[in-house]
């Protein structure tokens, strides 16, 4: 069991560019998320996709649109990339988003916008 | 969603126990008190959840104050692998994804 994959662990873009990362998980999971973590900070939530077919906007969406593409995948893109979305990006999975459903991270892909 | 406190960082010696706390005054009856923890360069971890009652699993405790305004975890031997981040968060129905904060940075002494 893999649990969460994210691809690329690495990536360098230039103001601009576009990227999408990816996200694929293995555990059946209906929910999905993707989330932003800048230095010394803790987690912003961008988007979520509570179920296969439906995505909706977190705490800071701007800049971002994602796909959920299937059970299992969920990605992200940024259309037009720029230095303020350098950062750390966890994709997470749970059963559903029920409170008491626990949520498993990837271990995130690092990205920088120079 | 109501707000949590935690203290920027604490130290622990090696096969002591860890108390860490976190204040959640405004925490409403349906929230429920979870607990991540994010070693370096990795995702969050899952470690634990309660809503009233004290809960205990293979990772760590979770102690809940009778009014339920603070609660603390519990590791009841610290290992330098429990080097990390812990996350005091609470999720309740309304608006129920997890927001994380800033968190205790625990560091772990040989």
């Amino acid at each position: 069991n893999a649990g969460v994959t994210q691809t690329p662990k690495f990536q360098v873009l230039k103001t601009g560019q576009s990227m999408t990362l990816q996200c694929a998980q293995d555990m059946n999971h209906n929910s999905m998320y993707w989330y932003r973590q800048d230095p010394g900070m803790g987690l912003r939530l961008i988007y979520y996709s509570a179920s296969e077919g439906t995505t909706d906007k977190g705490e800071v969406p701007n800049g971002y649109n994602v796909s959920r593409l299937n059970k299992r995948e969920f990605s992200l893109r940024l259309e037009s990339a720029a230095p303020s979305q350098t950062s750390v990006y966890f994709c997470a999975s749970s059963v559903t988003t029920s409170v008491i459903q626990p949520l498993h991270f990837g271990n995130g892909t690092r990205l920088t916008v120079t | 969603d109501a707000k949590t406190t935690q203290p920027n960082s604490m130290e622990s010696n090696e096969e002591e126990p860890v108390h860490l706390p976190c204040n959640h005054s405004t925490i409403s009856g349906t929230d429920y008190i979870h607990w991540y923890r994010q070693l370096p360069s990795q995702g969050p971890e899952y470690v634990i959840h309660g809503l009233t009652s004290n809960v205990n699993n293979r990772m760590a405790s979770l102690a809940i104050a009778e009014d339920r305004k603070s609660s603390t975890l519990i590791l009841h031997r610290a290992t330098l692998r429990d080097a990390a981040v812990y996350y005091c968060i609470l999720r309740g129905n309304a608006g129920n994804m997890l927001t994380f904060g800033g968190g205790t940075r625990l560091m772990v002494k040989p």
